[in-house]
């Protein structure tokens, strides 16, 4: 089975702090996803990553930035948390190539910044 | 922005089919139609997916119209853990980068007892 595995279940910090979030994956994905999702507002696409040391930006990267330097690892680094980015974030791998391309998520981390 | 449209929630009895339509009026010849659903407190989980034939595997079938304008994920045989946001989404089959997808609303399925 594909394993997406996040560092933390829940997280609490305070604002200014760095907050970093990891993602592993243990399928040799290409390409790795982060989320965030809030209430009202749906899934919606931070960055991605389709190679090592490779990063695309989402819909809404301000605030955020992004580490890919194996290709099983993909972090999310908030630079200076704020308390809008409380939120769940949540990480995908997909493998590249044409056809069905699934992603697959892990369980999330539930940030707090308080 | 979504390129479909689902209703934003559904009941269903248990045991009973669950049908979910999605509309994608706009979808290319090139674009896949995928289902993933998430259940509360977890992340998505992927479904099914299919271009223009109708498909089945082990958790539902997808019905695709002829026109491909839209489509019917069926859980033919709801349980009460199948309650849970299903998305419908079209993604690109020929993205190599990226491929990146767009989650809408959903529908929040609600399987009773």
């Amino acid at each position: 089975d594909v394993k997406v595995t996040q560092s933390s279940r829940y997280l609490v910090k305070r604002t200014g702090e760095k907050v970093f979030l990891e993602c592993v994956q243990d399928m040799d994905h290409e390409n790795m996803f982060w989320y965030r999702q809030d209430p009202g507002l749906g899934l919606r696409l931070i960055y991605f990553s389709y190679d090592v040391k490779m990063k695309e930006k989402g819909d809404i990267p301000e605030g955020y930035s992004v580490s890919r330097e194996k290709k099983e690892r993909f972090s999310l680094i908030l630079e200076s948390a704020s308390t809008n980015q409380t939120s769940m974030y949540l990480c995908a791998s997909a493998s590249s190539g044409q056809g069905s391309n699934e992603q697959f998520f892990g369980p999330g981390t539930r940030l707090t910044v308080l | 922005d979504a390129k479909t449209t689902q209703p934003p929630s559904m009941d269903c009895a248990e045991g009973r089919a669950a049908n979910l339509p999605c509309n994608h009026s706009t979808i290319s010849g090139n674009e896949y139609v995928y289902w993933y659903r998430q259940i509360h407190s977890q992340g998505p989980q992927y479904i099914i997916h299919g271009l223009k034939n109708n498909e089945t595997n082990e958790m539902a079938s997808l019905i695709i119209t002829e026109d491909r304008k839209s489509s019917t994920l069926i859980l033919p045989h709801a349980t009460l853990r199948d309650t849970a946001v299903y998305y419908c989404i079209v993604q690109d089959r020929f993205y190599n980068q990226g491929g990146k997808l767009i989650f809408g609303q959903g529908t929040e399925l609600s399987v009773k007892p």
